[in-house]
């Protein structure tokens, strides 16, 4: 089976522009849940989407913000880039409408210059 | 809300040494509390979960931990290290887990073995 995969891998931007990344879980999965991690504020969660909801939504600027699609594919847009925006963006899917293993992606580096 | 805490930001063991990686937590509720391994330029693989069930858990690669409510803490260890365990380790706990899916993680443990 499949894992969840990230695309882009890697995204360069400059400040001001914005940027959509985009998550396929994995298949049967419909929870899907976006972390940034940078080194000064580690791993911090976003938002999760569960049948195409938004039903967590951590503590992000309203500049993030996310959706979900009826197939369970995931995307998240940051508009109006700014220079701390630059981290690793990470995707996971879960199977169960309650706590269950997240499924991690390997990520979208993306930078912001 | 629940919080999590990695005591040391770096551990470094011989290769074949008992790794011991320590975590403890805040949880007003009774919590589901995880470990990741995270390796260079990838995403975060899970080692082992707690739900409840059996304190000892269980995970991959000879990992396990102890939940243990008393010290609030679930520590991870391993009785050999290797040098493929190189990673950086985060334990996780469930916040809200009646909401759903939100994971507040540890700064992470940076695991160093020496040959």
């Amino acid at each position: 089976k499949a894992g969840v995969t990230q695309t882009p891998r890697y995204l360069i931007k400059t400040r001001g522009q914005q940027v959509t990344l985009s998550c396929s879980p994995i298949s049967g999965h419909r929870s899907v849940s976006w972390y940034q991690q940078t080194p000064g504020q580690g791993l911090q969660f976003l938002f999760e989407y569960f049948s195409e909801t938004q039903r967590n939504k951590g503590n992000f600027p309203g500049r993030f913000s996310g959706r979900q699609f009826s197939n369970s594919r995931s995307e998240m847009n940051v508009s109006t880039l700014e220079l701390g925006d630059s981290a690793l963006y990470l995707c996971a899917s879960s199977l169960a409408t309650r706590v269950d293993t997240q499924y991690f992606g390997p990520g979208t580096r993306l930078t912001v210059l | 809300a629940q919080s999590v805490t990695q005591l040391g930001s770096h551990v470094s063991v011989s290769e074949g040494a008992l790794v011991l990686l320590r975590c403890n937590y805040s949880s007003s509720v009774p919590p589901y509390l995880f470990w990741y391994v995270q390796y260079p330029n990838q995403g975060l693989q899970l080692l082992l979960k707690y739900t409840s069930a059996a304190t000892l858990v269980k995970g991959i690669n000879g990992f396990e931990a102890e939940f243990k409510k008393s010290e609030t803490s679930f520590h991870l260890t391993k009785p050999s290290a290797h040098m493929s365990d190189a990673a950086e380790y985060f334990c996780a706990v469930s916040d809200r887990p009646e909401y759903g899916n939100k994971l507040v993680f540890g700064a992470g443990t940076i695991l160093r073995v020496k040959s």
